[in-house]
């Protein structure tokens, strides 16, 4: 079966870090996605890990344990805009996607 | 903008209804998979198109079908809708690879009453 779990929601202030961790059972690992999903707009790609370790983007960067079944999302330096839900995915055989609940964060000041 | 384009916006039917909703796939792009989202919740895989057959199919019954076509566009067709149908229908279009990312439209809201 499939199972991914992630926090319902979280809450930071405007500059700080936080992270989104994502842990998942799946029958089958082709990679992970995050994804952010702004209220009433379709998700957009943040990020894909296959290898272990850490990815950098720019303020987000994604993390990758494939024998622990484990991923994290981590958002530096938070702007308000960065309020939205954060979207963790694995990508099984066919490339199709299974996803989390989704973790709803919000910035404030 | 991801150049994956959706209609309609939204769609209002009645309970036992049939709806078709429209997808069309960014440039360069032969796959098409379809999701249902409910309020609240995270994207669930319907079904997945390539090259116009049908590569995978998620946990939902037969009443819910589809096509794509041979520009790679795509149609999501839902049969004797129930009122848990009510979500948001998002398609998201990638090149086919392996685990190639999937760049989603701005989606359909059907509420069915």
């Amino acid at each position: 079966g499939q199972n991914i779990d992630q926090p319902t929601e979280m809450t930071a202030t405007e500059g700080a870090i936080v992270q989104i961790n994502c842990t998942y059972q799946t029958s089958g690992f082709n990679g992970l996605f995050w994804y952010q999903q702004h209220a009433g707009e379709a998700p957009t790609f943040l990020s894909y890990n296959v290898l272990d370790g850490l990815e950098e983007k720019g303020r987000f960067s994604s993390f990758l344990s494939r024998s622990k079944g484990y991923s994290y999302l981590l958002l530096k330096e938070l702007q308000m805009k960065d309020s939205a839900s954060y979207l963790c995915a694995v990508s099984n055989a066919g490339n199709m996607l299974t996803f989390g609940g989704g973790t709803r964060l919000m910035v404030k000041p | 903008e991801t150049g994956v384009t959706q209609s309609p916006t939204h769609l209002i039917k009645t309970r036992g209804q049939q709806v078709t909703l429209r997808c069309s796939s960014q440039s360069g792009h032969n796959t098409v998979s379809w999701y249902q989202q409910a309020l609240g919740q995270g994207p669930q895989f319907i079904f997945q198109y390539y090259r116009e057959e049908e590569n995978g199919r998620g946990n939902f019954p037969p009443r819910f079908s589809g096509l794509q076509f041979p520009n790679y566009s795509s149609e999501l067709n839902v049969n004797a809708l129930e009122l848990d149908d009510s979500a948001l229908y998002l398609c998201a279009s990638s090149k086919g690879g392996y685990a190639d990312t999937q760049y989603f439209g701005p989606g359909t809201r059907l509420t069915v009453l």
